[in-house]
């Protein structure tokens, strides 16, 4: 499809186990964002990546969090040791913008991860 | 720290009045404002948005106002519509870095 694609869309895991979330930006687009939403909340800020690296992750809460976007397109954010705290719809969003300033972000449809 | 405040978790507006929802910013370092709206199980999309150097951008039923002054914004729709029945978030941007801080949200029922 042309937007950005979620994988699972839903999963249930038990405490302390590990977990791996996809996301599929559209294609070209160079910038890629992991937020996190709390039932109730904003969306919160987790890591940008423009191209391969990541160029701000200071919005990971701690070291069990993890995101990688080895070829520039499909990013995998990865969770070690799961936590019930954890429980949250994980979003994804992409931006084509290089230049020129801020643009849209383009969300997909969330993952959302229940930790039991 | 929260950079980007919405004070009014809801709204509820009669169809075809004005909605109004605003959204208060303390990181003077902003320099491009969002809007974006999300519905039940759906990722946020995109609404209107605004430069710093401007105060107001007017798309169709949707203006949103800047006062850089207050370092607040508003978000007008009129006329309100049942389909606009949703939450709404406001997202801060410092170009320099990139990062989109995104508000608290304000859930919106217009009623028929």
């Amino acid at each position: 499809g042309a937007g950005v694609s979620q994988t699972p869309s839903n999963k249930v895991t038990e405490k302390g186990k590990y977990v791996e979330l996809r996301c599929d930006p559209i294609s070209g687009h160079t910038a890629l964002y992991w937020y996190r939403q709390s039932l109730g909340q904003g969306p919160e800020f987790l890591i940008y990546f423009q191209g391969t690296g990541a160029a701000d992750d200071s919005g990971l809460p701690n070291d069990r969090f993890f995101a990688v976007r080895p070829e520039g397109s499909v990013s995998t954010l990865k969770i070690q040791r799961t936590e019930r705290g954890d429980s949250a719809v994980y979003l994804c969003a992409s931006s084509g913008t290089g230049t020129g300033g801020p643009g849209e972000l383009f969300f997909g449809e969330g993952s959302r991860l229940t930790v039991l | 720290d929260q950079q980007v405040k919405q004070n009014s978790p809801s709204l509820s507006v009669q169809e075809g009045r004005i909605s109004i929802l605003n959204c208060d910013y303390t990181n003077s370092m902003f320099d491009y404002f969002l809007w974006y709206k999300k519905y039940p199980a759906e990722g946020p999309t995109f609404l209107i948005s605004i430069s710093s150097i401007k105060d107001k951008n007017e798309d169709g039923r949707f203006t949103v106002f800047l006062n850089k002054s207050a370092k607040h914004l508003s978000l007008h729709i009129v006329p309100s519509q049942p389909g606009d029945s949703a939450v709404y978030f406001c997202a801060g941007i410092d170009s320099g870095t990139y990062k989109y801080i995104f508000g608290t949200g304000t859930r919106l029922k217009v009623l028929a």
